[in-house]
């Protein structure tokens, strides 16, 4: 079984521009989530999507947005990029019920440095 | 506030010795908790997970955590540490119900192993 996919694993951008990050989760599930990471932040939750629609979100400035499709692919899209969101982005996914264990299954991330 | 505290930021240990890193939480109610470990340009690894029941769980790798609900405390401990267990660690809480994809992850601490 293929695990959590990112895509680019690299990326660099130049402040005020935007970008945009891929993740495609394992077959068969329906949520995905990401997180931000920094040596600074740590781990921080950004949002979840389960069956196309926001269903939690953290507290991160509108510039940080995200989008599910309809085969649970997500991408999340940050716009006017400022230095402090040079970091990793990661993705998990799992099957997403609303109760119960839910694993998180992790993708390897998006280095994004911002100059 | 919910939050997950790991008062080590980094540990070393000799290779062949035991290990212990230290994980507190504050909650509402007792959340599902985790242990991560994370490698170098890798994303994270689930090493093992509690969500009821006996409260030594054990998990991947010869690790081992125990749940202390009167201390608020998931201490993770391997018994011989080898070269290779060189990471980060990560324990994180989860919801049992509503917000099950958003995990609160503590600040890290990263593992050096001495020859």
């Amino acid at each position: 079984k293929a695990g959590v996919t990112q895509t680019p694993r690299y990326l660099i951008k130049t402040r005020g521009q935007q970008v945009t990050l891929s993740c495609s989760p394992i077959s068969g599930h329906r949520s995905v989530s990401w997180y931000q990471q920094t040596p600074g932040q740590g781990l921080q939750f950004l949002f979840e999507y389960f069956s196309e629609t926001q269903r939690n979100k953290g507290n991160f400035p509108g510039r940080f947005s995200g989008r599910q499709f309809s085969n649970s692919r997500s991408e999340m899209n940050v716009s006017t990029l400022e230095l402090g969101d040079s970091a990793l982005y990661l993705c998990a996914s799992s099957f997403g019920g609303a109760s119960g264990y839910n694993e998180q299954f992790f993708g390897p991330g998006t280095r994004l440095t911002v100059l | 506030a919910q939050s997950v505290t790991q008062p080590d930021i980094h540990i070393t240990v000799s290779e062949g010795a035991s290990l212990e890193l230290r994980c507190n939480y504050s909650y509402g109610a007792t959340p599902y908790l985790f242990w991560y470990v994370q490698s170098p340009g890798q994303g994270l690894q689930l090493l093992l997970k509690y969500f009821s029941g006996d409260t030594l769980v054990q998990g991947i790798k010869g690790f081992e955590a125990e749940f202390k609900r009167s201390q608020s405390s998931f201490n993770l401990r391997k018994p011989s540490v080898h070269w290779s267990d060189a990471a980060e660690y990560f324990c994180a809480v989860g919801a049992r119900s509503g917000n099950t994809g958003k995990l609160i992850f503590g600040q890290g601490t990263t593992l050096q192993v001495k020859p």
